[in-house]
């Protein structure tokens, strides 16, 4: 079946503008999550989003970053006014989440690579 | 604040020879994960380990998780030069119930196999 899909693959954008990255979750996984990687680092947790549970936003590093989610479904992270420290790769996860067997293992899309210039 | 700390950050190794990875974390987990990540490319999932004592082996990648010592080790036996990637351990957040969260990721260690 499909796997996690992001679009754009890559995005270069200037200095202050805003940006929104797309995250298609594994269908039928109810949770989905949100890492940024900068270059030569591991993964930073962003947000996660969990059924109808209020959203952990808990790793969003400022206010010019949000994201929202559609049911199950499309997230989408935004960026206000981005800066230069913005650039990364932003990787969107999902999986299932609690009993029923499943060992809530994440998935991890390609990633969208973003350049703030 | 969960903490995942891997050792060794970069190794260079032969073909042909072993080595071992080590991934420590700060607080109670019962379950572990380790992913592969090529350059440029995003991550693939190596083992779950959901146990203490889980041990679970796929080629020549062996990994193992004792949860009272909060250690997982990841064997590499005979390396081959397609094992050349960046390999994260991740402990992820307990949720309650049955459920977890969000991953906390060790810093990664970059190998390399030469000839």
């Amino acid at each position: 079946g499909a796997g996690v899909s992001q679009s754009p693959s890559n995005k270069v954008t200037e200095k202050g503008k805003d940006v929104e990255l797309r995250c298609d979750p594994i269908s039928g996984h109810t949770a989905l999550y949100w890492y940024r990687q900068r270059l030569g680092q591991g993964l930073e947790f962003l947000i996660y989003f969990q059924g109808n549970s209020a959203p952990d936003k808990s790793g969003l590093p400022s206010d010019r970053f949000s994201a929202e989610r559609t049911g199950e479904s499309v997230s989408t992270l935004t960026i206000q006014r981005t800066q230069q420290e913005d650039s990364a790769v932003y990787l969107c996860a999902s999986s299932f989440f609690g009993a029923g067997g499943q060992n809530n293992e994440q998935f991890f899309g390609p990633g969208t690579r973003l350049t703030v210039l | 604040e969960l903490k995942v700390e891997q050792n060794p950050l970069f190794l260079s190794m032969q073909e042909g020879k072993n080595y071992t990875i080590y991934c420590n974390y700060s607080t109670t987990s019962d379950r572990l994960y380790w992913y592969r990540q090529d350059p440029g490319k995003s991550l693939e999932s190596l083992f779950v380990l959901l146990s203490n004592g889980a041990v679970k082996q796929e080629g020549r990648l062996m990994a193992s998780l004792d949860t009272k010592a909060r250690l997982s080790t990841l064997h590499i036996t005979a390396a081959v030069h397609d094992l050349s990637a960046t390999y994260f351990c991740a402990a992820p957040e307990y949720a309650g119930g049955t459920s977890y969260g969000k991953l906390t990721f060790g810093q990664g260690t970059i190998l390399t196999v030469h000839p």
